[in-house]
């Protein structure tokens, strides 16, 4: 089984639907992180969470919320979708160096 | 906060040729440094890492990195490159020290390495 996993794989939605993305992880870090991929501009940091009780915003987290319902489930929510949030989203968990490992990612298309 | 600049956005080399992937940082603390790679279709795989001791660290599939600090640097060195390094390569850090950001990476912008035959 994989150490990080996302669920689902693939998703196209149409605008101003609602959707949530899944992590689950079973390396037993309390650090769990959403980024969000898009071409040349590298991972950015939507939120993270360093234990159940904190959750932090990153770099792009307007449009987004997250939900940290155990130590091992991380969730994203796109509200309102919209068509700039079409990305490839990647859940990743890691220990207090930042080491992470990372799910297979998410691929988000919103029509 | 921690910015990484990954000096070419793009590296073509032909197979059996050394390759350096370049990476400077900027951070106003000690930092944990990274080098991840990700394949087609797929999620980002660690490389290698730098946490203390030696300056030189070596990764999985022949790749080596030198952590430079008077220069700011992590660049990661193969020395003869296969058609499978084909890849995207990014080079990320984190804070050494405590507080609400230590664990937390900061990713530069990724290098595509490809291997020409």
């Amino acid at each position: 089984d994989a150490d990080v996993t996302q669920t689902p794989r693939n998703r196209i939605t149409k605008t101003g639907k609602r959707i949530m993305l899944e992590c689950s992880q079973t390396k037993g870090h309390d650090r769990m992180y959403w980024y969000r991929q898009d071409p040349g501009l590298g991972l950015r940091l939507i939120y993270y969470s360093f234990d159940v009780k904190d959750i932090n915003k990153g770099e792009i987290s307007d449009g987004y919320s997250v939900s940290r319902q155990a130590q091992a489930k991380f969730s994203l929510s796109l509200e309102s979708a919209i068509p700039n949030q079409t990305a490839l989203y990647f859940c990743a968990t890691s220990d207090f160096t930042g080491g992470a490992f990372f799910g297979q990612g998410t691929r988000l298309t919103v029509v | 906060a921690q910015s990484v600049t990954q000096l070419d956005s793009q590296v073509p080399v032909f197979e059996e040729a050394p390759v350096e992937l370049r990476c400077n940082y900027s951070s106003s603390v000690s930092v944990y440094l990274f080098w991840y790679v990700q394949y087609p279709n797929q999620g980002l795989q660690l490389l290698l890492k730098y946490l203390s001791g030696s300056t030189l660290v070596k990764g999985i599939n022949g790749f080596e990195a030198e952590f430079n600090k008077s220069q700011t640097s992590f660049h990661l060195r193969k020395p003869s490159v296969h058609i499978s390094d084909t890849a995207e390569y990014f080079c990320a850090v984190s804070d050494r020290g405590r507080g609400s950001t230590l664990g937390r990476l900061y990713f530069g912008r990724g290098t595509q390495l490809t291997v020409w035959p």
